[in-house]
């Protein structure tokens, strides 16, 4: 499974837009990559998957450069109930038993 | 639609005591999977089970069995829990092939403190 690199923390303010920026070198061929977001307490909730290019969804869109080395989970316009963690993953999601590793997400704090 | 239950959502176990979580999904999901989480830490992953009748090991095993008793249930299993093993644990299943959102959805957790 393709490891992936993402910033420990990130701060904002209401209203702006947030990009977090993953790195995933060694991504394979069937790989997808999947952004979960995680408040306190809670289990993580899945917010936005991608092969290539853009996806866009009601929460947020999805970056994929075509060397798909990379990706950027943007979230237009963000609120403080947007503070949580972000985790970015990468995984043949199509086949039966894909096992995510998680790493330590990045920690998005939304201040007023 | 409850998606994936977990039960009990607290427990306080003495070291040495055993005991078995719960997970079902009712979303006729094939794969589901058991992970742990530490303060301020990622999702570390225990076991999954790909299918009815499998289980493989995960990032983390030692300490732990799972059973998946058909498809929809996925139990983990603590023998002689340590207060290494105290921590949040999530279970989670997976459509895997499907049209469109491949994602995981996961249950709220149990939180298990081992004295």
């Amino acid at each position: 499974l393709a490891k992936t690199t993402q910033p420990i923390s990130m701060d904002s303010y209401e209203g702006q837009e947030v990009n977090i920026t993953c790195s995933h070198n060694n991504i394979a061929t069937n790989d997808y990559i999947t952004w979960y977001q995680q408040f306190p307490s809670q289990g993580p909730r899945f917010i936005i998957q991608g092969y290539k290019t853009k996806v866009t969804n009601e929460v947020a869109s999805l970056f994929i450069p075509a060397d798909r080395k990379s990706s950027t989970l943007s979230l237009p316009r963000v609120s403080l109930s947007d503070t949580a963690v972000y985790y970015c993953l990468v995984g043949d999601m199509a086949s039966a038993g894909t096992a995510l590793i998680f790493g330590k997400g990045t920690t998005l704090s939304v201040s007023s | 639609n409850a998606g994936v239950t977990q039960t009990p959502k607290f427990q306080v176990l003495k070291t040495g005591q055993s005991m078995t979580l719960q997970c079902a999904q009712d979303m006729n999901h094939n794969s589901m999977y058991w992970y742990r989480q530490d303060p301020g830490m990622g999702l570390r992953l225990i076991y999954y089970s790909a299918s009815e009748g499998t289980t493989d090991k995960g990032e983390v095993p030692n300490g732990y069995n799972v059973s998946r008793l058909n498809k929809r249930e996925f139990s983990l299993r603590l023998e002689s829990a340590a207060p290494s093993q105290t921590s949040v644990y999530f279970c989670a299943s997976n459509r895997d092939r499907g049209l469109a959102n491949y994602g995981y959805t996961f249950g709220s957790g149990t939180r298990l403190t081992v004295v």
